[in-house]
């Protein structure tokens, strides 16, 4: 079945940078495109990003543009995503998503479970 | 960039009862609307894409109304499994922005 799974909780110190991965099972990886999501602490999700397995083309939100890498490896259908300069308001769960994009519709359709990643000094 | 503001934040109800959620668009987004539930340590699970459309799998208890600007989640008869936060998110133009979130108590 389709699964995503991600890589353990982090904790780094500020300036640091976090590499989460994102490996996925269960469907041709270069079909679908990734998307990446935070969550900090009794917020709401927000978009980060989204690449696609199959250009390697990479959409990132403003907010992070600059600081934020995602990447894939079509040999192993693992994404990647690479936060740098942490700051503390990155605390927050990290999720990786598989887009699904057709008939007129666009969400994410299956999720890893959440990378935890706790940025403090 | 589109906001979404969503209301109430905090919803009490009980078993049995009809809810609505709303969601409303800084800028019409036609029906460009999902909806996702999610429960406490998990990610969350979408529920109804394109406004209205409800995914496989998904209880009928379940719906969505809405374009342009405002849309609505309605969930009836609510069970015990449905006590958890609701999110909107729009899939009109990145970045693709989520609401605040409705949570769902149990009076």
């Amino acid at each position: 079945q389709i699964q995503l799974v991600q890589s353990g909780a982090e904790v780094k110190k500020p300036g640091a940078s976090v590499k989460v991965s994102c490996k996925t099972y269960g469907y041709t990886f270069t079909r679908y495109g990734i998307t990446w999501v935070r969550q900090a602490p009794g917020q709401g999700p927000e978009w980060m990003g989204w690449i696609s397995p199959y250009n390697g083309n990479t959409n990132y939100a403003r907010r992070v543009q600059g600081r934020v890498t995602m990447t894939t490896d079509t040999s192993t259908s693992t994404a990647y995503m690479e936060l740098r300069n942490l700051k503390s308001d990155d605390t927050a769960v990290y999720y990786c998503a598989r887009d699904y994009n057709g008939s007129g519709q666009y969400y994410f359709d299956y999720w890893g479970q959440g990378t935890p990643v706790a940025v403090s000094s | 960039d589109i906001q979404m503001t969503q209301s109430p934040p905090s919803l009490s109800a009980s078993l049995g009862d009809r809810v609505t959620i709303t969601c409303r668009a800084s800028q019409s987004i036609s029906t460009y609307v999902n909806w996702y539930q999610q429960k406490p340590g998990k990610a969350p699970n979408v529920l109804i894409s394109a406004a209205s459309n409800l995914l496989s799998g998904v209880p009928s208890r379940f719906s969505g109304t809405g374009s342009g600007t405002d849309f609505t989640l309605t969930i009836n008869s609510l069970q015990p499994e449905d006590f958890a936060t609701y999110y909107c998110q729009q899939s009109h133009s990145p970045p693709y922005s989520f609401g605040q979130g409705t949570k769902l108590e149990i009076k």
